[in-house]
């Protein structure tokens, strides 16, 4: 079965820090990589992909993957209360119709 | 661009009754559509998903069915709705692997 593991959090960083969130997958043979953001009562939107090893930057977010380890992170720069969601990662399988999420890992940025 | 229409945002209904949630997509064709469900405080639970038009694939046994009766359309329904059938309910769609899942809005579904 394939699975993508996140700690569930919260995790508590402080306005302005750097927010490390991570995810683990178990099919070796996954290909595309996301990250989503989703606040209280609304649906998640997709904020990052990845689909090769190394970091992928795009403004105050950096996802970073290592498919030999089968991890994949989301770094957040300069974080802001705004930032406070719960995120998910998610994770393709080879032929690319399916994808399965994690749990998710609420984020909260206190001011 | 691309949209997807998901329509009630909010529904309260009574045990036993019927239902049925709807989702459109605009701007593309032949997409990968998907219901999900989120229990409150949970992660996500795929439900259904259909890669064309009368093609319907079922994760989770349930009370729930689904249909595709057009390429853009995707429908949600139960005869008689359970307390556990409670939750937020998301579809979604998607063309390809390099680009994942766009959700629509969401319906927050309360069975009384």
């Amino acid at each position: 079965q394939k699975e993508v593991e996140q700690n569930s959090g919260p995790l508590s960083v402080p306005e302005g820090a750097i927010a490390s969130l991570n995810c683990t997958y178990s099919d070796r043979v996954s290909q595309s990589f996301f990250w989503y953001r989703q606040y209280s009562g609304k649906s998640p939107e997709l904020i990052m992909s990845i689909y090769s090893n190394g970091d992928k930057e795009d403004g105050r977010f950096t996802a970073q993957l290592n498919k030999a380890s089968q991890y994949v992170s989301l770094l957040i720069r300069d974080s802001q209360p705004s930032d406070s969601a719960t995120y998910l990662c998610a994770v393709t399988d080879n032929a690319g119709n399916m994808l399965t999420f994690g749990g998710g890992t609420r984020l909260m940025v206190k001011p | 661009s691309q949209t997807i229409h998901q329509w009630p945002a909010t529904l309260v209904q009574p045990v036993g009754s019927p239902l049925s949630l709807e989702c459109t997509v605009e701007g593309t064709s032949n997409p990968n559509l998907y219901w999900y469900r989120q229990a409150a405080g949970r992660g996500l639970q795929l439900l259904f998903y259909s890669v064309g038009i009368g093609q319907i694939s079922s994760e989770v046994p349930q009370n729930l069915s689904a249909s595709r009766p057009q390429d853009r359309q995707f429908i949600l329904s139960s005869k008689k709705l359970l307390l556990s059938d409670s939750g937020f309910y998301l579809c979604a769609w998607s063309v390809g692997r390099a680009y994942g899942y766009t959700f629509g809005s969401g319906t927050r579904l309360t069975v009384v």
